[in-house]
């Protein structure tokens, strides 16, 4: 069957460090993957799509990388602060067409001041 | 991005009564919207995708009689969970699709039902 595991279910890092988060999948060959960030009681908000033709993308202090040959991504926060600790979530669109979003089990990343 | 609202986004009702809830695309028009769950230290699962001016496409295992799932318009989809039960208290979170060729969601801040 297919599946997401997002290795880690909590994180804690020192603010300045770099936090690296990881996302691997099974059985299935997307076309693109995308990390979110959930924060407690609130939907998701989307934060970086990276494409199966792409290895790496970025968007200020945030980095992904996509090796469809481990069939793993990487989602990376340099400088962090302690405002970016919340639970970040992998999703993929596993709906044969449909477009519908299947998700990792998130990892809570804690950074301290 | 675009702009997903809930209402409401708490509710607290008794067994036994149905509860609707409402999302909106608030400055974009969604053909297609999804219906997630997610309990205490879960993460979403996918009810159901609703397909604006057609039935909704339910996951396996989710009852379409006991959620029922209307998409009326472009800007508006609703969930009503009927006959609600304990085992039904949860966070329901909608998203809407946006118009680009990739899938790239936007969520409304979700909705805390109760059944006592």
């Amino acid at each position: 069957s297919q599946k997401i595991e997002q290795n880690s279910e909590a994180l804690n890092i020192q603010e300045g460090k770099t936090a690296t988060l990881t996302c691997n999948y099974t059985n299935y060959s997307p076309a693109y993957l995308q990390w979110y960030r959930q924060d407690p009681g609130r939907g998701p908000v989307f934060l970086l799509l990276i494409r199966e033709n792409e290895k790496e993308k970025r968007k200020e202090r945030l980095k992904v990388t996509f090796d469809t040959t481990l069939k793993q991504s990487l989602f990376h926060i340099t400088a962090s602060q302690p405002a970016d600790s919340a639970t970040y979530l992998c999703a993929l669109d596993m709906s044969m067409g449909r477009r519908a979003l299947t998700f990792g089990s998130g990892t809570r990343l804690q950074v301290q001041p | 991005g675009a702009v997903v609202s809930q209402h409401p986004s708490r509710v607290i009702c008794k067994s036994g009564t149905s509860v609707k809830i409402e999302c909106r695309s608030l400055d974009f028009q969604a053909t297609t919207m999804f219906w997630y769950r997610q309990f205490p230290k879960q993460s979403l699962m996918l009810m159901a995708t609703s397909n604006e001016g057609s039935k909704a496409t339910y996951e396996q295992g989710v009852e379409k009689d006991k959620f029922l799932i209307n998409h009326a318009s472009l800007t508006l989809s609703t969930l009503t969970v009927t006959s609600a039960h304990p085992e039904d208290s949860s966070f329901y979170i909608c998203s809407a699709r946006g118009s680009g060729a990739y899938n790239e969601q936007f969520f409304g801040p979700g909705t805390r039902l109760t059944v006592l």
